[in-house]
């Protein structure tokens, strides 16, 4: 079936280290690999995406790996800062980009 | 206005009652979605809506309607719900589908409490 699933569900770090989540995915057909971001009582934001012809994005403290052959992509953050504290959701795309399936989230805690 | 807006943000109703939910997008997409997040299910996709047509329907009970009369407008009809629907809705909003990797946007969401 249709399923993400995402590891851990909870992530506490010191402030300036790294945290890294991850996901594996169903379908190998899956070709879209978005990361969004949710602040306390806010909507989740996209902050980072990967398609499935590459194997690795960067933009600034985040990266998002994917390995196509094994079905799984982890999102990195570096030198983390407080404002990083929140809940992350990954997600792949199923039916040709038809629909998002999301994972379970992890909520990061950074800790000053 | 602009991107994602949802009516209302807050809403409280009784099992008897029928409320609607609103969506407006004003980003010129094709696609638009709804989806239930609660403590259980985090991000639990309802329905998709493509060019106003439903594409997608995820076992949602029956006492969940939506409705799509034109691209940048979604409706949620609820009545008769249960204490266990209780939760945030949020629409969310997409170039379109067929193309891939589209980013969605997501509205603020409606915080919807049955007693």
């Amino acid at each position: 079936g249709e399923n993400v699933e995402q590891h851990p569900s909870t992530l506490s770090v010191q402030e300036g280290d790294s945290a890294v989540i991850k996901c594996t995915y169903s379908d190998s057909a899956s070709n879209y690999f978005p990361w969004y971001k949710q602040e306390l009582g806010k909507r989740p934001q996209l902050i980072i995406d990967i398609r499935s012809n590459v194997g690795e994005k960067k933009d600034q403290r985040i990266a998002v790996t994917l390995n196509k052959t094994a079905k799984h992509f982890s999102l990195h953050i570096t030198e983390t800062q407080p404002e990083d504290s929140a809940v992350y959701f990954c997600a792949a795309s199923f039916q040709g980009a038809q629909k998002l399936v999301f994972g379970q989230g992890t909520r990061l805690t950074i800790n000053p | 206005e602009t991107g994602v807006t949802q009516t209302p943000r807050h809403l409280v109703m009784g099992m008897t009652n029928k409320k609607s939910l609103k969506c407006e997008q004003h980003l010129g997409h094709n696609a638009m979605y709804w989806y239930k997040q609660s403590a259980k299910k985090p991000l639990e996709l309802m329905f998709v809506y493509n060019f106003k047509e439903q594409t997608e329907n995820n076992s949602v009970p029956s006492r969940f309607s939506p409705e799509c009369p034109n691209s940048s407008h979604l409706f949620l009809h609820l009545h008769t719900l249960q204490p266990e629907d209780s939760a945030l809705y949020l629409c969310a909003s997409s170039g379109g589908i067929g193309l891939a990797g589209n980013e969605q946007f997501f509205g603020p969401g409606t915080r919807l409490t049955v007693l």
